[in-house]
């Protein structure tokens, strides 16, 4: 069993729809939740991290946390066809272990 | 300001071959990694360098060699290619304090190879 778990879609929405993304784990001294997007033949990058539980809000992404139920979730309203892309989840330990745990990745297009 | 380059960005190899993929940050990061990413296994660590003079196996390292050159530079190198190593390579830093911290990783825009 993988420690972190991914849909791997493919995701079809409607430019304008409301787009969850998830993840679950099963390390419980996961600490660092982050989401990378990857646009095609591009390396990834960080969207936005949270640190522990809770939610992150950055504009139209909110990103929640909930270490009860080890589920992480990514939220994108008003989709637009610029979100194309897969989105992964990432999870690092507290301390100084610098390594991350990826999940699979989601792949989402926007359709407008 | 290029952040992480690589090369090359494309490369065709044969069973058995060798080849030396680069990877350079001008980001004054003290921690660089290689990764493979390949369809529904999302990205894997194959090696990984705290700082300049140390190198630490990851999840994936069997079949790999790298080399921390100096601050700037991390090379991965395949000493004989085999067709599962076909996959994208990505190389990335981060400024790891002994803080800890999310330790957020800027990735550069990877290497396809592959392996006949």
């Amino acid at each position: 069993q993988k420690e972190v778990e991914q849909d791997p879609g493919p995701l079809s929405v409607p430019e304008g729809a409301i787009v969850s993304l998830n993840c679950t784990y099963s390390n419980s001294a996961f600490q660092y939740f982050m989401w990378y997007r990857q646009y095609s033949r591009k390396g990834p990058e960080l969207l936005m991290y949270t640190y522990s539980s809770g939610n992150k809000e950055d504009g139209r992404f909110t990103a929640q946390v909930d270490k009860s139920s080890k589920y992480i979730s990514l939220f994108i309203r008003d989709s637009q066809p610029s979100d194309s892309a897969t989105y992964l989840c990432a999870m690092k330990q507290t301390g100084s272990a610098r390594q991350l745990t990826f999940g699979s990745g989601t792949q989402l297009t926007v359709l407008p | 300001n290029a952040g992480v380059t690589q090369t090359p960005k494309f490369q065709v190899l044969k069973t058995g071959q060798s080849m030396t993929l680069q990877c350079a940050q001008d980001m004054n990061h003290n921690s660089m990694y290689w990764y493979r990413q390949d369809p529904g296994m999302g990205l894997r660590l194959i090696y990984y360098s705290a700082s300049e003079g140390t190198t630490d196996k990851g999840e994936v390292p069997n079949g790999y060699n790298v080399s921390r050159l100096n601050k700037r530079e991390f090379s991965l190198r395949l000493e004989s290619a085999a067709p599962s190593q076909t996959s994208v390579y990505f190389c990335a830093s981060s400024f790891s304090g002994t803080s800890g911290g999310a330790n957020e990783q800027f990735f550069g825009p990877g290497t396809r190879l592959t392996v006949l």
